[in-house]
């Protein structure tokens, strides 16, 4: 039972290259989200998705694109890396986005932007 | 939006020392979880508590939602529960639509 698993662990960008991170869990959950943590802080809501066909900005939305492929996938793109996007970003799923549904985190993607 | 505060920022301790974590949250909430983030950047989850007291081993919490606050009981510490430790919550007034709030954190450090 994986869970929530993120793709790739580790990823060293240049200014301005683009690449999307993978995230795919496998509880049948219908509420997907993508969050990024800082030195110091907790974790920031990037997007999520309700369920399958929607998406909507979260906290920190700006320089991210998301797709929700299917039920299972969500995904996280940078069209043009900053180095202000050096973060770790976590996905996460849950049953959905009622408020009283437990949520389940991936390992975590750290990128670095030079 | 909802304000989430965890205290201490920091806390070392010897093993075997018990510990007491708090989370306050400024206004009410339909979930609360605490979560464990270890020294390998996982975050696994804690507790499901947005009411009430659970425990699990040597770990125990307790939420009083009433007076907007949660506790996170360590006991008889070992340095595996090194790590940070996080409080997030799903605020009643935005429907759970924008996910869970997080706190800083508690960075607990356990010696030998």
């Amino acid at each position: 039972n994986a869970g929530v698993t993120q793709t790739p662990k580790f990823q060293v960008l240049k200014t301005g290259q683009s690449m999307t991170l993978q995230c795919a869990q496998d509880m049948n959950h219908n509420s997907m989200y993508w969050y990024r943590q800082d030195p110091g802080m907790g974790l920031r809501l990037i997007y999520y998705s309700a369920s399958e066909g929607t998406t909507d900005k979260g906290e920190v939305p700006n320089g991210y694109n998301v797709s929700r492929l299917n039920k299972r996938e969500f995904s996280l793109r940078l069209e043009s890396a900053a180095p202000s996007q050096t973060s770790v970003y976590f996905c996460a799923s849950s049953e959905s986005t009622a408020p009283d549904t437990e949520a389940f985190f991936g390992q975590g993607t750290r990128l670095t932007v030079v | 939006g909802i304000q989430v505060e965890q205290s201490p920022p920091d806390l070392i301790l010897q093993e075997g020392a018990n510990s007491t974590l708090r989370c306050n949250f400024s206004d009410s909430v339909n979930n609360l979880q605490w979560f464990h983030q270890n020294p390998w950047g996982q975050l696994i989850n804690l507790f499901y508590i947005p009411s009430g007291t659970k425990q699990n081993g040597r770990l125990s919490a307790t939420t009083v939602a009433t007076e907007r606050y949660s506790l996170l009981y360590i006991s008889s510490s070992q340095t595996t529960d090194s790590g940070v430790y996080f409080c997030a919550v799903f605020p009643l007034a935005g429907g759970g639509a924008d996910g869970l709030t997080f706190g800083k954190g508690t960075h607990l450090i356990i010696q030998p």
